[in-house]
């Protein structure tokens, strides 16, 4: 059974970089896509990129200045970087599994999400 | 960028009952759509992926239908453990995006 666990500072400061890593588990991170996606408190769920094993990634264009993924298949681990961070990056923020080998890309396995909390 | 729209936003049902929640997408999509369920505190849940194809693990009650730019989640006979927030998704395009959600909350 594969899982999904983040990591990383729950609290970042504004103007700094909110960095966060996934582990992997229980599968190997080869051969997938990887994702982050959040949800502010009370609202829906936002994609902020994938990348797929190989290191090629897709970010959302809204946030795609801002936004470095990453991914160390020796460590069975990807990560998120997102700079220059306000209020409006407060969100619980998930990292995922992005299934492909049906052909229809849904989203497997789901880290249980970190909250992070933008304040001085 | 193409745009996913649920309705409800929120129903309110009693156990035992049928829930039907729609999604529209604002361009065809073939039958790239997949369903989540959300519990408070949780992360999301797959239920449905392709429209109509039931994620291993998840009981029979749930089904889906449709294609190109409706769809339709079905939960037969409601439980007390279906209570949540329901999500469609679009996996027609990278990054493909939600709906903005559906609570059903009990009557």
């Amino acid at each position: 059974q594969v899982q999904l666990q983040e990591s990383g500072p729950g609290l970042v400061k504004p103007s700094e970089t909110l960095s966060l890593t996934c582990t992997v588990s229980g599968g190997s991170i080869s051969s997938y896509y990887w994702s982050w996606i959040r949800q502010p408190a009370g609202k829906g769920l936002e994609w902020i990129g994938r990348i797929y094993s190989s290191g090629s990634t897709n970010y959302n264009p809204s946030l795609k200045s801002r936004v470095t993924m990453s991914v160390d298949t020796s460590k069975n681990q990807f990560s998120l970087k997102l700079n220059s961070v306000t209020a409006a990056d407060t969100a619980v923020y998930f990292c995922a599994r992005v299934e492909y080998y049906s052909g229809w890309y849904p989203v497997d396995y789901w880290g249980q999400g970190t909250l992070v909390t933008v304040s001085s | 960028d193409i745009q996913m729209t649920q309705s409800p936003s929120s129903l309110s049902a009693s156990v035992g009952d049928r829930v039907t929640i729609t999604c529209r997408a604002s361009q065809s999509i073939s039958s790239y759509l997949n369903w989540y369920q959300q519990k408070p505190g949780k992360a999301p849940k797959l239920l449905i992926y392709a429209a109509s194809s039931l994620q291993s693990g998840v009981p029979s009650r749930f089904s889906g239908s449709g294609s190109g730019t409706d769809f339709t989640l079905t939960i037969t006979s409601l439980q007390p453990e279906d209570f949540a927030t329901y999500y469609c998704q679009q996996s027609y395009s990278t990054l493909g995006s939600f709906g903005q959600g559906t609570k059903v909350e009990i009557k």
